[in-house]
């Protein structure tokens, strides 16, 4: 079964620092996403990406954050100066196609990059 | 009004109970829901996607969509164990960013043996 992968699992920073998160998204997929989870809170919305530039950002994905793929295996979310209120889980998500039809719509998670602010 | 409500639990029931899961959502442009289901410290994974009204069934799991009330539900038959884990509802607009998804809160479900 074809995975999304996330690296670090965890990272620990201190505030001020810039951290970057880097995702392999599904090989065939087109479209990538960045969502954010504080502890106990609902999964929220970041960031779409598609052909190579973002297609919809959310009030939270601010001037600190930008996101790149590099490559045309690598996705990263970089948060230049690391706030306390960025600790969360990051989760990267990628989707093969919208629209109607089979396989269309169907976001993969990875299983997250636990950022910790101190 | 929140765009999605869903109570958080936590939700305990023995094993072999039918599980009822629900949300409620505000906007009626919300054309494609789903379920998924969280591990502790884990990514979501999806479990049903429905576009627009109507049911669908896999295996022990049914979801059903009724648009006229904007409400979702999830039922899982025979419970078991390892289905102990946070369900997660979730939404999105028609087909120009279905990838951009509305989560509720998460309800938290607990199967005792």
């Amino acid at each position: 079964e074809p995975e999304v992968t996330q690296t670090p699992s965890h990272q620990v920073t201190q505030m001020g620092q810039e951290v970057i998160l880097r995702c392999v998204p599904i090989s065939n997929h087109l479209y990538f996403y960045w969502y954010r989870q504080i502890l106990g809170q609902k999964v929220e919305f970041l960031v779409s990406f598609y052909n190579n530039e973002i297609s919809e950002k959310s009030e939270i994905f601010d001037d600190q954050f930008s996101v790149e793929r590099p490559d045309g295996s690598n996705f990263t979310l970089k948060i230049r100066s690391t706030k306390l209120e960025d600790s969360a889980m990051y989760f990267c998500a990628s989707l093969l196609r919208q629209g109607r039809g089979s396989g269309a719509n169907v976001l993969t998670f990875g299983a997250g990059s636990r950022l910790t602010v101190l | 009004q929140k765009e999605v409500e869903q109570d958080p639990g936590p939700l305990s029931v023995p094993e072999g109970a039918i599980v009822s899961l629900n949300c409620t959502y505000s906007n009626s442009a919300f054309q494609y829901f789903m379920w998924y289901r969280q591990y502790s410290r884990k990514g979501p994974e999806l479990l049903m996607y429905t576009y627009s009204s109507g049911n669908k069934e896999d295996g022990r799991f049914t979801a059903q969509v009724d648009k006229s009330s904007k409400y979702i539900s999830l039922f899982i038959r025979d419970s078991q164990p390892s289905d102990s884990a946070t369900y997660l509802c979730a939404m999105t607009r028609g087909s120009s960013n279905t990838g951009k998804l509305i989560f509720g809160q998460g309800t938290t479900l607990q199967v005792k043996p």
